[in-house]
């Protein structure tokens, strides 16, 4: 079956800039993560959906940052304002429900701000 | 909060030779433990996972791990190389009993000789 997808695969964008990423995750898995990883860090945990509850924002690192998930399928992860800093490589992730804990990634969306 | 660390950055290893990429994490309890690949371009995926039980856990493509409550380590291993292996690993780590979000190290780097 279908993976995760997510689209642009690449963006370069200038500085002040907005974006918008978009996750598909994969067919009735309810759990839907972004993370985003930069040049020779980790993945840093950004925000994540379950269903109709409240996102986890816990992970946004700015008020530049948001997402959404219309009817509990596609999201979208908003920078407003682009700088520098936010050049990474984002990744979505979706999992069957909240405790199923296997993860399965998208290929990411490249960023780049000039 | 859980923590992960892989100490070895990058790890050069020749095919056929054995492998074995290090993970140490901080958490309270037992946590859930994962390892996770990256090829060049692509999302991550899932190599294996600890939830409870047999310490030592396979997983695919050969690899296997195992749990050291002792040394708080989930070492990834495999007896032999292929250089189709040449990719960044990662170690994540999640809190049983609530939400699936995972905490990762920062990744190990293996490229193989021929």
């Amino acid at each position: 079956g279908a993976g995760v997808s997510q689209s642009p695969s690449n963006k370069v964008t200038e500085k002040g800039k907005d974006v918008e990423l978009r996750c598909d995750p994969i067919s009735g898995h309810t759990a839907l993560y972004w993370y985003r990883q930069s040049l020779g860090q980790g993945l840093e945990f950004l925000i994540y959906f379950q269903g109709n509850s409240a996102p986890d924002k816990s992970g946004l690192p700015s008020d530049r940052f948001s997402a959404e998930r219309t009817g509990g399928s596609v999201s979208t992860l908003t920078i407003q304002r682009t700088q520098q800093e936010d050049s990474a490589v984002y990744l979505c992730a979706s999992s069957l429900s909240r405790r199923a804990y296997e993860q399965y990634f998208g290929p990411g969306t490249r960023l780049t701000v000039t | 909060a859980q923590s992960v660390t892989q100490p070895d950055i990058h790890i050069t290893v020749s095919e056929g030779a054995s492998l074995e990429l290090r993970c140490n994490y901080s958490y309270g309890a037992t946590p859930y433990l994962f390892w996770y690949v990256q090829s060049p371009g692509q999302g991550l995926q899932l190599l294996l996972k600890y939830f409870s039980g047999d310490t030592l856990v396979q997983g695919i493509k050969g690899f296997e791990a195992e749990f050291k409550r002792s040394q708080s380590s989930f070492n990834l291993r495999k007896p032999s190389v292929h250089w189709s292996d040449a990719a960044e690993y990662f170690c994540a780590v999640g809190a049983p009993g609530t939400a699936s979000k995972l905490t990762f190290g920062t990744g190990t780097r293996l490229q193989v000789t021929l």
